[in-house]
């Protein structure tokens, strides 16, 4: 079955440590995205790439950084500079047309201890 | 500058009733889709429904349906006959067509669904 992996699905950092969360597609999609999901908040974008060895900040790049060296896999660093990244993360993948909506993966939830 | 509108934090509805998600939304673009995801305690986004800014008709999907108003900036999520199994988050999303499939989402609603 095609679909997205979020790996893991409870992730722990101690503060001041870098962390990366992991995403893979097996639905052959050129784009994917990284959502932060805070209560009350609704999903705010942070990294999306349209294709490979490319993207683009989205509205909350600061403290975090991605990597796109395969079309299939779209790693979320969460580095010591984000002040504040206990939260849920969700990664997404689409194909080019507004008419096709996202699939999601079953997201993370990291927690700062 | 783009904007999606929940203004019903939570909402109850008895079983087997209807019930109407509110959503409007701002965009300068003439061109763009929106789109309604259901979110369980699990975390997962499901896609429900669909309407392009074109199209002339509401879009209907088993049970859900979206009254699309262009002129009002309005598109309200209409589920029929609820199920216990409706009980979760609910997010209206708006993806203009200049912006590669970039998605702007609401803060959602909270619906539960009372036996």
């Amino acid at each position: 079955d095609g679909g997205i992996t979020q790996s893991p699905k409870y992730l722990f950092r101690k503060e001041g440590q870098n962390v990366t969360l992991s995403c893979e597609q097996n639905l052959n999609h050129d784009a994917m995205y990284w959502y932060r999901q805070d209560p009350g908040q609704g999903l705010r974008l942070i990294y999306y790439s349209q294709i490979v060895n490319d993207f683009q900040k989205g509205d909350i790049a600061e403290g975090y950084s991605v990597s796109r060296e395969k079309k299939e896999s779209f790693p979320l660093t969460v580095t010591s500079a984000q002040k504040n990244p206990t939260a849920f993360y969700l990664c997404a993948s689409s194909i080019p047309g507004i008419r096709h909506g996202y699939t999601f993966g079953s997201g993370t939830r990291l927690t700062v201890v | 500058a783009q904007k999606i509108t929940q203004t019903q934090p939570g909402m109850f509805v008895q079983e087997k009733e209807a019930v109407t998600l509110d959503c409007t939304y701002d965009t300068s673009d003439p061109s763009y889709g929106l789109f309604w995801y259901k979110q369980p305690s699990s975390g997962e986004m499901i896609f429900l429904i669909y309407q392009g800014s074109y199209d002339q008709q509401n879009a209907t999907e088993g049970r859900y349906s979206l009254n699309f108003q262009k002129a009002r900036k309005s598109a309200n999520l209409v589920i029929s006959a609820s199920q216990l199994g409706d009980s979760a988050m609910y997010f209206c999303a708006m993806s203009p067509i200049n912006t590669g499939n970039q998605f702007y989402f609401g803060t959602g609603t909270s619906l539960t669904v009372i036996p």
